[in-house]
């Protein structure tokens, strides 16, 4: 069975500054997908990322980016220019890529602080 | 486009009664999600569907949580009878056309 590991359950990073949040899988599978998802104080679950195990470049947005090994099974996010909006619980979540696959498996979250 | 629908955003009730959560997927998507969010197990996924039918349940802890998907556009979750162990956030997430998973603003149930 495929497992998320989080293994900081909290972080704190100063405004404008950079932070990256860890994650480590386990998978016997070759293709996968892998989600950062965001969840506010609204609770919201707010998708901030996506990277195919069959790409080999980071998947970026905006500020956002990852840093994917698929041999180490780590993928970790990275964000520049921290902002007091990005105070949230970050989840990392697996998905199988096979056809008849649909479940996400998640972490246990890491909560990020910024500090003004 | 709306993303997905959840309602109530927040309910509470005493232990005993029957409680629907309600669920209105996206447009166009063809498989829908139920999850529950605890502090002690995080995220679980309880129910998916795709096209309407229900394909894995296991999730679903007890006889006392059902699920329907009479069409495409709805869902309801429903506990009966409920138990104060059930007070957690619901979420519907639904997927389709290649997209990940986009997920409701989830319904916070307390139960008393």
């Amino acid at each position: 069975a495929q497992t998320v590991t989080q293994s900081q359950p909290e972080m704190s990073v100063q405004e404008a500054e950079t932070v990256t949040l860890s994650c480590t899988y386990d998978t016997s599978e070759s293709d996968y997908y892998l989600f950062w998802y965001k969840q506010p104080p609204s609770r919201q679950m707010i998708l901030v990322i996506r990277q195919e195990a069959y790409k080999q470049q980071n998947a970026t947005e905006n500020r956002f980016s990852v840093n994917f090994q698929k041999a180490a099974k780590s993928f970790s996010l990275k964000i520049s220019d921290s902002q007091l909006g990005d105070a949230a619980m970050y989840f990392c979540a697996y998905r199988s890529g096979t056809d008849s696959s649909y479940k996400l498996i998640f972490g246990s979250g890491t909560r990020l602080l910024v500090r003004p | 486009d709306a993303g997905v629908i959840q309602s109530p955003r927040h309910e509470v009730t005493e232990m005993g009664q029957e409680v629907t959560l309600r669920c209105k997927p996206i447009s166009g998507h063809n498989s829908l999600f139920w999850y529950r969010q605890t502090m002690m197990r995080g995220l679980e996924l309880l129910i998916y569907f795709n096209n309407n039918v229900p394909i894995d349940d296991s999730g679903m802890p007890e006889d006392r949580f059902s699920a329907k998907m009479p069409n495409a556009s709805f869902s309801t979750l429903k506990i009966q009878p409920s138990e104060p162990r059930d007070s957690a956030v619901y979420f519907c997430a639904s997927e389709g056309g290649g997209q990940p998973q986009h997920f409701g603003d989830g319904t916070r149930l307390s139960i008393l």
